[in-house]
């Protein structure tokens, strides 16, 4: 989708090492939202923002952060605490809540691999 | 929590018609997606139905919908190698606008 950039596509870094995945929406979407896709397996929540300055955990929160401070930007920071990072990392954005017909609208994704 | 289940993989042959299934668990699910991921991308949104329709046509998709049974499914009609990606459904329910995906389904078209 051309109004969600991420970047880098492909992020390699050693064991022990914190990293940052960015999301850029031109979509002017309120909310925002990261997953987690491993090989044969679905979408996995992370972190979701429904308001700048404002989100909440997913299903699988620990080892992971994120920021809210703009509207258009909602970076995810791989820990050092997740124990099992490689993976593949999408970001996606919506219109607020009380839009029921919004569908999600996905960015390509970085694929994150960690040694 | 609500559940989406899928088969993981479908194979059918180029020129085939090719039908995706998919249930879920929340009784409650308002609008039902088909989303297409090719190999190294993010996902593209197909299609919708609201939980009111049964069925949805677009060009080669059709998409038929029992809410009784909470059974969704993805027919494509005439399949191209073009078509082969991963497939996920995915559910929301009528609480914010969070979703719940499947697993996905692997189509693979042969020639």
């Amino acid at each position: 989708d051309g109004g969600i950039t991420q970047s880098p596509k492909y992020l390699f870094r050693k064991e022990g090492q914190n990293v940052t995945l960015s999301c850029e929406q031109n979509l002017n979407h309120d909310a925002m939202y990261w997953y987690r896709q491993d090989p044969g397996q679905g979408l996995r929540l992370i972190y979701y923002s429904q308001i700048v300055n404002d989100f909440q955990k997913g299903d699988i929160a620990e080892g992971y952060s994120v920021s809210r401070e703009k509207k258009e930007s909602f970076p995810l920071t791989v820990t050092s605490a997740q124990k099992n990072p490689t993976a593949f990392y999408l970001c996606a954005t919506g219109k607020a809540e009380e839009s029921w017909e919004s569908p999600l609208h996905f960015g390509n994704g970085t694929r994150l691999t960690v040694t | 929590g609500e559940d989406v289940e899928q088969s993981l993989f479908l194979s059918v042959r180029e020129g085939d018609s090719s039908v995706i299934n998919c249930t879920y668990t929340d009784s409650s699910s308002t609008y039902l997606y088909w989303y297409k991921q090719e190999p190294g991308a993010g996902l593209q949104l197909l299609t919708y139905i609201f939980s009111n329709m049964d069925m949805k046509q677009d060009q080669r998709l059709t998409v038929l919908l029992n809410k009784k049974d909470k059974h969704l499914s993805l027919r494509i009609a005439d399949t191209q190698t073009g078509d082969s990606a991963i497939y996920f459904c995915a559910e929301k329910g009528n609480a914010g606008n969070m979703l719940t995906f499947g697993g996905g389904t692997r189509l693979m078209v042969k020639p």
